[in-house]
């Protein structure tokens, strides 16, 4: 299978420690996001790369949450000092740049459910 | 603000009962639409990409359309496996970030 994989699926924490997810994304593409779903809602655009550069984050990305990808490849999304409020689905989709006009398809992984106690 | 509206927030048909869900939205020109479907506990998983109003795509029983506000997804004659949460997205020309920007999506409940 060579679509989005994130680990963990899952994942338990209790309020104030560190998590860390990563995300795979298909191999040819060079563009990777990240954003977060809360139940009954649409995904929420959290950040984006394109190859290891992070070129825009959302308001919503407190200075609690960090993102890299090194060396253009997979990613890593850390939320220190986790809240309640942090509890959602962390969803990681990649695609391949567009020219700019031409629409972008994202190809979406299982998303890593997090909950905070 | 780039926007998106989905309506109904719920549907529910029974088996081969065709209905449309909809998806208005505002967006400072368009570059692309998208559907995708989302299981329980699972990623959205791409279904259509829209961007010309009048364009019209088909795959299996869904078919999604577009116009200059608004894109719908007819659904024809469903199955019990339909049922899904069907989310819309917009992504903008403006500084070619690719983000989508999504509804709140329709959850679709087929009956057999």
């Amino acid at each position: 299978d060579t679509g989005v994989s994130q680990d963990p699926r899952h994942k338990i924490t209790k309020r104030g420690q560190n998590v860390t997810f990563r995300c795979d994304p298909i191999s040819e593409h060079n563009r990777l996001y990240w954003y977060r779903q809360t139940l009954g809602q649409g995904p929420e655009f959290l950040t984006y790369f394109q190859n290891e550069a992070q070129l825009e984050k959302s308001r919503l990305l407190s200075d609690r949450f960090s993102a890299e990808r090194p060396k253009g490849s997979f990613s890593t999304l850390e939320i220190q000092r986790t809240e309640q409020g942090d509890s959602a689905m962390y969803l990681c989709a990649s695609s391949s740049m567009g020219t700019g006009l031409s629409p972008e398809t994202q190809y979406f992984g299982p998303g890593t459910r997090l909950l905070v106690l | 603000e780039d926007q998106v509206t989905q309506s109904p927030e719920a549907l529910r048909l029974q088996e081969g009962e065709s209905s449309s869900l909809n998806c208005s939205y505002t967006v400072s020109g368009l570059r692309g639409l998208f559907w995708y479907r989302q299981d329980p506990g699972k990623g959205p998983e791409f279904l259509f990409t829209l961007y010309s109003a009048g364009e019209e795509k088909e795959k299996e029983r869904l078919k999604a359309t577009l116009t200059k506000k608004e894109s719908f997804l007819h659904i024809t004659a469903p199955k019990p496996e339909d049922s899904a949460t069907y989310l819309c997205a917009v992504q903008a020309k403006a500084g070619n970030t690719g983000k989508l920007i999504f509804g709140q999506g329709t959850t679709l409940q087929v009956k057999p």
